[in-house]
């Protein structure tokens, strides 16, 4: 069955960390990959996403993401964080065969002014 | 546009009351779904549609049926409803998952239901 981990559940960086958010999937087929961003009261809206190519993707406000196909990994990260970065991020997963679209558990990051 | 339309923003149901909530969309989207968040358990999927008369089950569709019967619509309906089943209801629809120029859900506003 298709499947979504994120392995951190709530992060908590100062201003100008770095950020890696671990993603993982579990699927043998061709999938496409997300990570959306739900910032506190509002909806999920795409940061970035990955279908083919180049496995090193960029997305909106400075994050990007490596898909490492061996590994079964699709992590995020953003270089510099800043404090308006503080929501909640979702890594999900579909597939051409399945049809549908499965979400990680969620990672909640806060950024420290 | 209108996007994605949920309603009703907010609902209180009692144990065992049905009900439905209304999703629309106007972007002529072949993919719609519902999911529902709970903290700490992300985004899961209920039930999901490719295209006008065709649904699927998602991870938790126990409790809860689907229709689409236009390209438009997806209602989801609680048919007896149980306090697990309080929680954030969100609808969302895509141009095509499987393509690269699709892919990108666009989100209702969500619709708070508690059950007592």
């Amino acid at each position: 069955a298709q499947s979504v981990s994120q392995h951190n559940h709530h992060v908590i960086l100062s201003e100008a960390a770095s950020l890696e958010l671990g993603c993982n999937y579990s699927y043998g087929g061709t999938v496409n990959l997300f990570w959306y961003v739900q910032y506190p009261g509002q909806h999920l809206q795409l940061l970035l996403k990955y279908f083919s190519g180049d496995p090193l993707v960029k997305g909106i406000k400075g994050f990007e993401a490596e898909f490492i196909k061996s590994k079964f990994s699709f992590n995020l990260r953003k270089p510099s964080v800043q404090w308006s970065d503080t929501a909640e991020y979702f890594c999900a997963v579909s597939s051409s065969n399945t049809g549908k679209l499965i979400f990680g558990q969620g990672t909640t990051l806060q950024v420290k002014p | 546009n209108a996007g994605v339309t949920q309603t009703p923003k907010f609902q209180v149901l009692k144990t065992g009351q049905s009900m439905t909530l209304q999703c629309a969309q106007d972007m002529n989207h072949e993919y719609m779904s519902w999911y529902r968040q709970d903290p700490g358990m992300g985004l899961r999927l209920i039930h999901y549609s490719v295209g006008a008369g065709i649904t699927d089950q998602g991870e938790v569709p126990n409790g809860y049926n689907v229709s689409r019967s236009t390209t438009e619509d997806f209602p989801l309906r609680l048919l007896s409803a149980a306090p697990s089943q309080t929680s954030v209801y969100f609808c969302a629809s895509s141009y095509s998952l499987g393509q690269p120029n699709g892919g990108e859900l666009f989100f209702g506003e969500g619709s708070r239901l508690t059950v007592l």
